[in-house]
């Protein structure tokens, strides 16, 4: 089945602070794998988009990596401001149709 | 920046009545979707369309959900009889070719079904 798991579910960091979230999948065929801000009964905004050949990606503070081979991800977040609180989400696309297949995401709260 | 705008951004609406979610995708677009989020679950995929018929649909999407595209700009999900677990954020999204592009996704409709 084609699924995208997300850890940890949840997670608190004071602001300034470092973190990393980790994303598995194992939607197949695989073309590309999409991290996303949602924040709070808002739709999700596109952080980063990578395809298998792509091993880094980075957009200001959030760096995001690919393992196409364990079919690993995960997303970094440098110097964290409150502003990052969100929840961020992995998606993956299939080869055709761009369907996407959403992680639960991680809920991130960034305290002062 | 041209984005998708969706309305009304709260719909209320009674157990087996129709229900219609407004979508303007941003211009020359060509791959429409539309997905759903039950409260503190995850979002998920509902249909894509695209040259005027259906792509692909997922399991969710019965008889009861159908989508137009009536005038070009316009791309609108009805739910024909509504039941209380289609309370849920609908998320409409539109790409601009096939490949790896941004799914642009507009701000979501909250359907509440009392």
């Amino acid at each position: 089945k084609n699924q995208v798991e997300q850890s940890p579910q949840s997670l608190i960091i004071l602001e300034g602070k470092n973190c990393t979230l980790q994303c598995n999948y194992t939607v197949s065929p695989f073309s590309n794998l999409r991290w996303y801000k949602q924040d709070t009964g808002r739709g999700p905004v596109s952080l980063t988009i990578m395809t298998f050949s792509e091993n880094t990606k980075s957009n200001g503070r959030y760096t995001a990596t690919l393992d196409a081979d364990t079919k690993q991800s995960s997303l970094h977040i440098t110097a964290s401001q409150l502003s990052d609180s969100a929840s961020y989400i992995c998606v993956v696309s299939k080869a055709a149709g761009n369907k996407l297949t959403f992680g639960g995401g991680t809920r991130v709260l960034v305290k002062p | 920046e041209p984005e998708v705008t969706q309305t009304p951004s709260h719909q209320v609406t009674q157990m087996g009545q129709e229900v219609i979610l407004r979508c303007v995708p941003i211009s020359n677009h060509l791959y429409f979707y539309w997905y759903r989020q039950i409260l503190g679950q995850k979002v998920e995929f509902l249909v894509s369309f695209y040259n005027n018929e259906i792509s692909e649909k997922s399991e969710i999407f019965d008889d009861q959900f159908s989508v137009e595209r009536p005038d070009g700009s316009n791309f609108t999900l009805k739910i024909r009889s509504t039941k209380l677990e289609d309370s849920a954020m609908y998320f409409c999204a539109s790409l601009p070719a096939s490949g790896v592009y941004e799914q642009y996704f507009g701000p979501g409709t909250r359907l509440t079904v009392t």
